[in-house]
């Protein structure tokens, strides 16, 4: 099982909107509405910011929403401010082998 | 409030053991399914291996890089989560991190997760 693929990069200026994709197989990101998306700040831990394609969990900012077509996810987000400027990863729930879990490459998002 | 708390990483040789540690508080510990994922310095993300709650079987499974080398256990009374690492490699230098469902499914993403603690494989 390979990791999903993500842009490297991805940069904005304040208040634009951004969109980080997410590409892997019907294997995973095709084949079930199991996507996560991860906020990384250097030297933290990840934080869950999207599950189950587009839904966020409580106390995450409107301004992240996230959708699915085919093998492919996005997130993007609205209003960029500069406390967005993290690293950004996929995943994806994988039911019926190991890796249980498989992650994106991480797009480093930059705020002008 | 959920807390995962990681301790025992440290400096090994190859070759060398070691066993991490993460003490859970502010959930049902033994009803969790918890996992470890791991970040190698300047990487992505890469889950290592999960461990099912007593309930459920108590059933672990791990990714191919590490099967056979690691071990995940539990002990329910002390609500803490083990990783047993043997024979251990250069590439397995990472950060760790002890983390679990955000909801109670199998399919849970990793809603919580610990600060991490660094293991340094190296001669």
């Amino acid at each position: 099982q390979s990791a999903l693929t993500q842009p490297a990069s991805v940069s904005g200026s304040p208040g634009q909107s951004i969109t980080i994709s997410c590409t892997g197989t019907s294997s995973d990101v095709g084949g079930y509405n199991y996507v996560a998306w991860y906020q990384q700040h250097p030297g933290k831990a990840p934080k869950l910011m999207l599950y189950d394609v587009s839904n966020r969990p409580s106390g995450v900012s409107n301004r992240f929403s996230g959708s699915n077509s085919g093998n492919t996810a996005s997130l993007t987000i609205s209003g960029l401010q500069a406390e967005d400027e993290a690293d950004y990863y996929c995943s994806s729930y994988i039911r019926s082998s190991t890796p249980l879990y498989v992650f994106g490459t991480g797009t480093k998002v930059t705020v002008l | 409030e959920v807390q995962l708390v990681e301790s025992g990483g440290g400096l090994v040789k190859p070759g060398g053991s070691l066993r991490l540690s993460c003490a859970a508080s502010g959930f049902t510990f033994n009803n969790a399914w918890v996992s470890w994922v791991r970040q190698a310095p300047g990487k992505g993300l890469e889950w290592v291996g999960r461990i099912k709650s007593k309930t459920d079987g108590g059933t672990t499974d791990y990714a191919a890089p590490v099967k056979g080398r690691f071990t995940i256990s539990r002990d329910d009374s002390k609500n803490t989560l083990y990783l047993q690492m043997n024979s251990l490699k250069t590439e397995d230098t990472a950060v760790y991190y002890c983390t679990t469902g955000y909801y109670h499914d199998s399919s849970a993403p990793l809603g919580y997760w610990g600060q991490g603690t660094l293991v340094t494989v190296s001669s």
